[in-house]
């Protein structure tokens, strides 16, 4: 079975710094997909960023960008400038691509905090 | 991107009843999902609602604890029966769009 580790409980930045969250899988699957979603206080969860296993290149939406390295099955999320409004649970998740429904695995998630 | 409303956003419960949460799509698609969120852990798959059969139940999860209806493509609930505050959670619609997943804003459910 697929499982998505994120070994940092809480993670603390100040404003307009670089912040990295770390998230390593294991999985025996060569296509599969892989995400990162906030969930603020709201509740409501919001994808930031996809990157396809097939992908080498890094995906990158605005200020958020992934490191993934196949190889070694890590996928970091990289925040740079960071506002206020970054601050949320951020959970790493991951989906197979095998013909039929595959679930989302999430991981525990991380806990960002922004300080001004 | 799909909208989902989800509702009640919130809600107090007394142990022994039970609560019907509705979620609501802006389209239609094939497959709801609905996802149990503990206090402090991750997101986990209670089950997946199709249209028209009978929804599939993970592993931990059964039909009579958690009844699910579909009636159409753009709607689904959730109930939780014969709460415990156990069942103390966030619950989360959700539907997937090719290949990414979007949710409602959830319930958080107390039971007391």
């Amino acid at each position: 079975a697929q499982t998505v580790t994120q070994s940092q409980p809480e993670m603390s930045v100040q404003e307009a710094e670089t912040v990295t969250l770390s998230c390593t899988y294991d999985t025996s699957e060569s296509d599969y997909y892989l995400f990162w979603y906030k969930q603020p206080p709201s509740r409501q969860m919001i994808l930031v960023i996809r990157q396809e296993a097939y992908k080498q290149q890094n995906a990158t939406e605005n200020r958020f960008s992934v490191n993934f390295q196949k190889a070694a099955k890590s996928f970091s999320l990289k925040i740079s400038d960071s506002q206020l409004g970054d601050a949320a649970m951020y959970f790493c998740a991951y989906r197979n691509l095998n013909t039929g429904f595959q679930k989302l695995v999430f991981g525990t998630g991380t806990r960002l905090l922004v300080s001004p | 991107s799909a909208v989902i409303s989800q509702k009640p956003s919130r809600d107090i419960c007394q142990r022994g009843t039970s609560l019907t949460i509705q979620c609501q799509v802006d389209s239609q698609v094939t497959m709801m999902f609905w996802y149990r969120q503990q206090p402090g852990q991750s997101l986990t798959l209670i089950a997946t609602a199709n249209q028209g059969s009978e929804a599939t139940y993970e592993s931990g999860f059964v039909i009579d604890k958690f009844p699910i209806s579909r009636p159409n493509l753009t709607f689904s609930t959730l109930t939780v029966s014969n709460m415990s505050p156990e069942d103390s959670s966030i619950y989360l619609c959700s539907v997937e769009d090719f290949d990414r997943a979007f949710f409602g804003q959830g319930t958080r459910l107390t039971v007391v």
